[in-house]
């Protein structure tokens, strides 16, 4: 169980927009601090996609994209493309847990 | 960007120590006495999610996970651009994939760090 929660599946056909949601607390994310977005694509290390809430390191897509608002997070796909079937992961600061928290992870399968 | 590597027994025995090496190369921003950058280990149990366990600067000023604060101990070795992990007195539940990782901090502070990059992982089993 863990203080971020996520879907553990979304879908979606090629082309398509899908996004993945992060809801967390008021000791987390409703207490301002920001959310990052991983992708570990099947048998590899997660790779980070989305920093600060919105900001992409270098060689990530514009297809991907994040917010942030209240408690809660999203993680945008547009333009769906079988390279994206990974599992998407959130993370941020829990001050309760004084630690660095994960979501679950969302398993995103391409139709 | 860095690369990372770990190392270390891929089997550990129960009530044991494990012990993992990550060694840091590459070009820019791959030295572990860079300023800004912290030096961490995320694990993974088969088939489940992401645990933070720890970071540490080229100081060797190490936070730790408080789940895990009481068996969990980080080090660092600037002349050989490595960092360590050990874990005292594992059980099954500390079997996981292990990553390396380097850390970023968005506004200079604790709360705000997230994991920039990554090693591929070692799995460490606990066997009995």
């Amino acid at each position: 169980q863990s203080v971020l929660t996520q879907p553990p599946s979304v879908s979606g056909a090629p082309g398509q927009r899908v996004t993945i949601s992060c809801t967390g607390s008021g000791s987390n994310i409703g207490a301002g601090y920001d959310v990052h977005w991983y992708q570990q694509l099947p048998g590899t290390a997660p790779k980070l996609l989305i920093f600060g809430n919105n900001n992409r390191p270098s060689g990530v897509p514009d297809r991907f994209s994040g917010s942030k608002s209240d408690t809660s997070a999203s993680l945008a796909i547009t333009g769906l493309q079988a390279e994206d079937e990974a599992d998407y992961y959130c993370q941020s600061y829990d001050r309760s847990l004084r630690d660095y928290v994960f979501g679950i992870g969302t398993k995103v399968t391409v139709l | 960007q860095p690369q990372l590597q770990e190392s270390g027994p891929g089997l550990v025995k129960s009530s044991e120590t494990l012990s993992l090496t990550c060694t840091v190369s590459g070009a820019s921003g791959a030295s572990i006495s860079g300023s800004g950058y912290f030096w961490g280990w995320v694990r993974q149990p088969p088939g489940k999610g992401l645990e933070s366990i720890g970071s540490v600067s080229y100081t060797g000023r190490a936070d730790y996970s408080p789940s895990l604060k009481s068996r969990v101990s980080l080090s660092v070795d600037t002349s050989k651009n490595q960092f360590s992990l050990r874990l005292t007195s594992v059980t099954a539940a500390d079997t996981a994939v292990y990553y390396c990782v380097r850390l970023v901090s968005l506004y200079s502070d604790f709360e705000s760090r997230y994991f920039q990059y990554w090693g591929q992982g070692i799995l460490v089993s606990v066997s009995s």
